[in-house]
């Protein structure tokens, strides 16, 4: 069974913030969640992860709900280079991230 | 610092065939990963390895077999390559929590 559902594709216009969301009702309480993104044919790149609390980095915001049910990705000014899927994960996180990629989000980021 | 690096970029093989993939990282990662990605879908686990001399299987080990003698070398073999072997395939390193991605290794197997 997939652990997270997200929608297929989006899109946001350039400079504006781009909200991809994830539905991860099964998640378990020592699970995180991981937002990667693959441009083009590359290799993926990872964004942000997150417990509990809302998190923030150079790249991107994640808003954890309070029931951990649901997260957000906030991209906060898009940009044409931000056009990707983007990947949606829970992992629980022993000794190392076992990432079970999805299909994801494209984003289509347009001028 | 070049990161994740894997050899070759490109392959053809005709079934039956072995081959070794490379994957070499320069940032003293500890867990190395191999995975595969199939046309429209998202990546899957094949192999990982929490350190030298350790692998462990992921979810689609079967035809693959891996080695890590050094921390900074993690190798992928196909021992007889079958058709449903091609794919992609990106070899990642990284610490506990985030995984840095190689650019990839595209298989023909005919």
């Amino acid at each position: 069974d997939a652990k997270t559902t997200q929608p297929p594709s989006m899109d946001c216009a350039e400079g504006r913030a781009a909200n991809l969301p994830c539905n991860h009702s099964t998640i378990s309480g020592n699970e995180y969640v991981y937002w990667y993104r693959q441009i083009h044919s590359q290799g993926p790149q990872y964004i942000i992860h997150g417990l509990k609390n809302n998190e923030t980095n150079e790249m991107a915001s994640l808003i954890i709900t309070e029931d951990r049910k649901s997260s957000t990705l906030i991209l906060p000014h898009a940009t044409l280079r931000d056009t990707a899927v983007y990947y949606c994960i829970v992992d629980f996180t022993g000794t190392a991230s076992k990432l079970t990629f999805g299909t994801g989000t494209r984003l289509q980021v347009t001028l | 610092n070049a990161g994740v690096t894997q050899t070759p970029k490109f392959r053809v093989l005709k079934t039956g065939q072995s081959m070794t993939l490379l994957c070499a990282q320069d940032m003293n990662h500890e867990y190395m990963y191999w995975y595969r990605q199939d046309p429209g879908m998202g990546l899957r686990l094949i192999h990982y390895s929490v350190g030298e001399g350790t692998t462990a299987k992921g979810e689609v080990p079967d035809g693959y077999n891996v080695s890590r003698l050094k921390k900074q070398n993690f190798l992928l073999g196909l021992e007889s390559a079958a058709p449903s072997q091609t794919s992609v395939y990106f070899c990642a390193s990284g610490r506990k929590y985030e995984q840095y991605f190689g650019p990839g290794t595209r298989l023909t197997v005919t």
